[in-house]
């Protein structure tokens, strides 16, 4: 069966450090979504990307960044982890526009 | 950016009992997705509602999307246990054009107990 899956599923980092957090998804969508969720604020867009080699940024993009160099992985990196990016985060795909979003599993993320 | 607002935010009620949430905008959708969260994992899609008045039913739960196109509720009967979750509802832009993204609320807790 097609899946969406991310690793780790828990993470605790320092201060300044780099993390990346992976997704993977064999449903061969051309559209993936990082988001985090925090209490309070509920789902906020990171990044998306509409297909290979295409990212662009969401409401909430500073100190992230992705690439997109397959269909199936949309990496996200935490580029000098902050205690502000302590959170849950959260991939998702789907097939065009305004269809089901597909979740993984989630990342709980914790920078000390 | 589209903003949805739904309420109540915490909904604690006894097995048994109905109860109805909302999701509220100012701006018109061309779709609306309520997704269901339970503890430790990611939403998972219950509803898309496409058209003004429309109402889906997935056995317990009833779906409206409003005639202007800008609000929905879900209404639960005789709620069980099993329902306990966070509620999200999602909306997709009326703009048309190659835009994928969904906006969600911040969602309703709920919590049915035995």
């Amino acid at each position: 069966d097609a899946e969406i899956t991310q690793s780790p599923r828990h993470k605790i980092t320092e201060t300044g450090r780099q993390v990346t957090l992976a997704c993977h998804q064999t449903w061969n969508h051309n559209n993936m979504f990082w988001y985090r969720q925090d209490l309070g604020h509920g789902l906020r867009l990171i990044h998306y990307s509409y297909g290979v080699q295409d990212t662009n940024k969401g409401e909430v993009s500073d100190g992230y960044s992705v690439s997109r160099s397959n269909t199936e992985d949309l990496p996200l990196t935490l580029e000098s982890a902050a205690s502000s990016q302590t959170s849950v985060y959260f991939c998702a795909s789907s097939v065009g526009y305004s269809e089901t979003q597909y979740f993984g599993p989630g990342t709980r993320l914790l920078v000390l | 950016t589209q903003l949805l607002e739904q309420s109540p935010q915490f909904l604690s009620i006894q097995e048994g009992e109905n109860l109805t949430v909302y999701c509220n905008s100012s701006s018109v959708f061309s779709s609306l997705q309520w997704y269901r969260q339970e503890p430790g994992e990611g939403p998972v899609l219950l509803v898309t509602v496409v058209t003004g008045g429309e109402v889906k039913k997935l056995k317990r739960l009833t779906f409206q999307f409003g005639d202007a196109r800008k609000d929905s509720s879900l209404h639960i009967t005789a709620a069980q246990p099993g329902d306990t979750g966070l509620y999200l509802c999602a909306a997709a832009p009326n703009s048309g054009g190659s835009n994928y993204k969904l906006t969600f609320g911040k969602g309703t807790l709920l919590t049915v107990n035995p």
